[in-house]
């Protein structure tokens, strides 16, 4: 159980162009869902947090125009990379917290980003 | 969340225990301590977590000292699939989640033949 979908599991773009990464949760209720981003041999950073019906929350440093966070239900939240550049390439997360103690926080696979 | 210590990378062999170390000497007494492993190119997986008992599941234990300043996971018998970054996480535990999880750098676990 508590499994959350992501998509796409990777993508190549042209410099300029948004991208858009989806999570939905498919056998639970994510009020919350985390957003993270990955670099080559680094540990996750997270990005900005996103709650169902409201704003995102973002870390400092990440811009809240450039990385556009809806969570409009509380089965899907999506990431949008907008005027995407080739510093953004990356691997994006994205994770929900369970309602239980066991878990904890279930992760999507991840999306691969590359912007040429 | 406290802050945790970890060894950058550790070798086993294939068949035998991985013993994976975790410092976190600024642990308060309401945070639990969480396991995830990454593999390559895919996201986190849970593990295991505990408070203050030592833990065990189908994947793996988790031995935590008296003094939870620090855990050791404990993989019985690693095979070349448990070859992972494991992340070691403390942090409290709220009903319902909603805190953020705050990697560190991990142990690059690599189990060979």
């Amino acid at each position: 159980g508590a499994v959350v979908s992501q998509h796409p599991s990777w993508v190549i773009c042209k410099s300029g162009t948004s991208v858009k990464i989806e999570c939905r949760s498919l056998d639970f209720q994510a009020t919350t869902m985390f957003w993270y981003r990955q670099f080559p041999k680094q540990s996750l950073m997270l990005m900005a947090t996103s709650n169902e019906g409201s704003k995102a929350t973002y870390e400092q440093g990440v811009e809240k125009d450039k990385f556009l966070i809806n969570h409009a239900s509380l089965t899907l939240s999506t990431l949008t990379v907008t005027s995407a550049h080739p510093e953004d390439s990356s691997f994006y997360i994205c994770s929900a917290p369970k309602h239980t103690a066991s878990y904890g926080y279930t992760f999507g696979s991840g999306t691969r980003l590359t912007v040429v | 969340d406290a802050k945790t210590t970890q060894p950058p990378s550790m070798d086993c062999a294939e068949g035998r225990a991985a013993n994976l170390p975790c410092n976190h000497s600024t642990i308060s007494g309401n945070e639990y301590v969480y396991w995830y492993r990454q593999i390559h190119s895919q996201g986190p997986q849970y593990i295991i977590h505990g408070l203050k008992n030592n833990e065990t599941n189908e994947m793996a234990s988790l031995i935590i000292t008296e003094d939870r300043k620090s855990s050791t996971l404990i993989l019985p018998h690693a095979t070349l699939r448990d070859t992972a970054v494991y992340y070691c996480i403390v942090r409290v535990w709220v009903t319902g989640g909603g805190n953020k999880l705050t990697f560190g750098t991990g142990t690059q676990l690599k189990v060979e033949l």
